[in-house]
């Protein structure tokens, strides 16, 4: 049963326009949720996260929001970049987070110029 | 200042063998951990370690095996490949005080292809 869900496999954006990637978790347990942006051939990095008690972070162009209702998050990029192209994963962990995030499949975004 | 680094970068393996992926940091952090990204399936947890001489199971632990006789090493044993085992390897760590406060930001290496044939 997978715990988060990143239902869509790719997104295409205009460069300059607003991205929105989305994310479904199913395990009320979990206290942070975080986003990792992922090139080819390289590992992960990570991008922004949010507590559970809290409903939106922002860092610069890159905005995550939470509704713990729902059991949604999604991340938002304005201005979209031609260098946001890459895979995005949804992670989130429970606890200290010792035993691991659970990640979503990803969503890989593409800019178009 | 490296940070995680990860050899061999890519593998090729016949049925059977064994062989060691190798994880090491640089950045002090006590928590190591391994991940296997497959296909369509995300990233998944095989093993994790919370200090020296402290191991335990992930997600997915069936087939491998770890240790972590110092701070900075984390290796991640195949002990007889299976096709099944192909995939990439990424090896993360990160600072205990992360992990204490809740949000466990990892630091990942660049990964391992590993085919097992």
């Amino acid at each position: 049963d997978q715990q988060v869900k990143q239902n869509s496999p790719s997104l295409s954006v205009q460069e300059g326009r607003i991205s929105i990637l989305n994310c479904d978790y199913t395990n009320s347990m979990f206290d942070y949720f975080l986003w990792y942006k992922k090139y080819p051939a390289e590992g992960p990095t990570f991008l922004i996260s949010i507590s559970s008690i809290k409903d939106k972070n922002e860092d610069g162009r890159f905005t995550v929001f939470l509704n713990k209702s729902a059991k949604h998050l999604s991340l938002h990029i304005v201005p979209s970049q031609p260098g946001d192209s890459a895979v995005y994963f949804c992670a989130a962990i429970t606890g200290g987070g010792a035993d691991g995030l659970t990640f979503g499949k990803g969503t890989h975004l593409i800019i178009q110029p | 200042n490296a940070g995680v680094t990860q050899t061999p970068k890519f593998q090729v393996l016949k049925t059977g063998q064994s062989m060691t992926l190798q994880c090491a940091q640089d950045m002090n952090h006590e928590y190591m951990s391994w991940y296997r990204q497959d296909p369509g399936m995300g990233l998944r947890l095989i093993h994790y370690s919370v200090g020296a001489g402290i191991t335990d199971q992930g997600e997915v632990p069936n087939g491998y095996n770890v240790s972590r006789s110092t701070t900075e090493d984390f290796p991640l044993r195949l002990l007889s490949a299976a096709p099944s085992q192909t995939s990439v390897y990424f090896c993360a760590s990160s600072y205990a005080g992360q992990l204490l406060s809740g949000a466990n930001v990892l630091t990942f290496g660049a990964g391992s292809r590993l085919t097992v044939l």
